[in-house]
């Protein structure tokens, strides 16, 4: 059965203080790894796929990395208007159906 | 831009009656998807769609049914809605080909069955 872990459950950054957030994947035939920003009442807004191992993705102070067991969304001098919840998601060979971690909030203070 | 929509951000029903979840994508996507959403539970995939008129079960289709006569339009409807129903309910669409596990995510719809 495919899984994906996410950790931490929660981070609280200061402001400026760099950080990883985790997600550790187990799925037979990777077909995309997704990474996703969900704020509280929203639906998840879509950040990066990686698709292969050593394979990096970037968006302003985000960075999301690949490798054949663990995916990384580093988090470089956070701003407080970062704070929402992550996601991660794994595609496998089942068409279509992505399995989700459950996620890390992230709060970032000022 | 990527754009899925869907009907209404706030819902309220009572126990017993039928509900129309509505979703519309302008991007041309082939698959569609209905999810719901709970703390402690995540994401749970409902129904999807890969063509018109297509539709395949996820994890927990039952007390849902789904309906998708356009190509960027997909309904999900709870024929009798219960309160264990009340939910966040997602829809996402991706495109065809390699990149089918792409999904793009509406803003929502936030379903309370009293």
């Amino acid at each position: 059965e495919d899984q994906v872990t996410q950790s931490p459950e929660a981070l609280r950054l200061q402001e400026g203080e760099s950080s990883s957030l985790n997600c550790s994947y187990t799925v037979s035939g990777l077909r995309g790894l997704f990474w996703y920003r969900q704020d509280p009442g929203k639906g998840p807004e879509f950040l990066f796929t990686l698709y292969s191992a050593g394979e990096e993705k970037e968006k302003e102070r985000l960075k999301a990395t690949l490798t054949k067991k663990e995916s990384f969304l580093h988090i470089t001098a956070p701003k407080p208007e970062d704070s929402a919840t992550y996601l991660c998601a794994a595609g496998g060979t089942s068409y279509g159906k992505l399995t989700f971690g459950q996620g890390t909030i992230l709060t970032v203070h000022p | 831009d990527v754009k899925v929509t869907q009907s209404s951000r706030y819902l309220v029903k009572r126990t017993g009656e039928k509900v129309f979840l509505e979703c519309v994508q302008d991007m041309d996507h082939e698959n569609m998807f209905w999810y719901r959403q709970d703390p402690g539970l995540g994401l749970r995939l409902i129904y999807f769609s890969y063509d018109v008129k297509m539709k395949e079960k996820g994890d927990i289709p039952e007390g849902y049914s789904v309906s998708r006569e356009k190509k960027e339009r997909f309904s999900l409807i709870l024929e009798s809605a219960s309160t264990n129903q009340t939910s966040m309910y997602l829809c996402a669409s991706s495109l065809g080909g390699p990149k089918y596990n792409e999904q793009f995510f509406g803003p929502g719809t936030r379903l309370t069955v009293l």
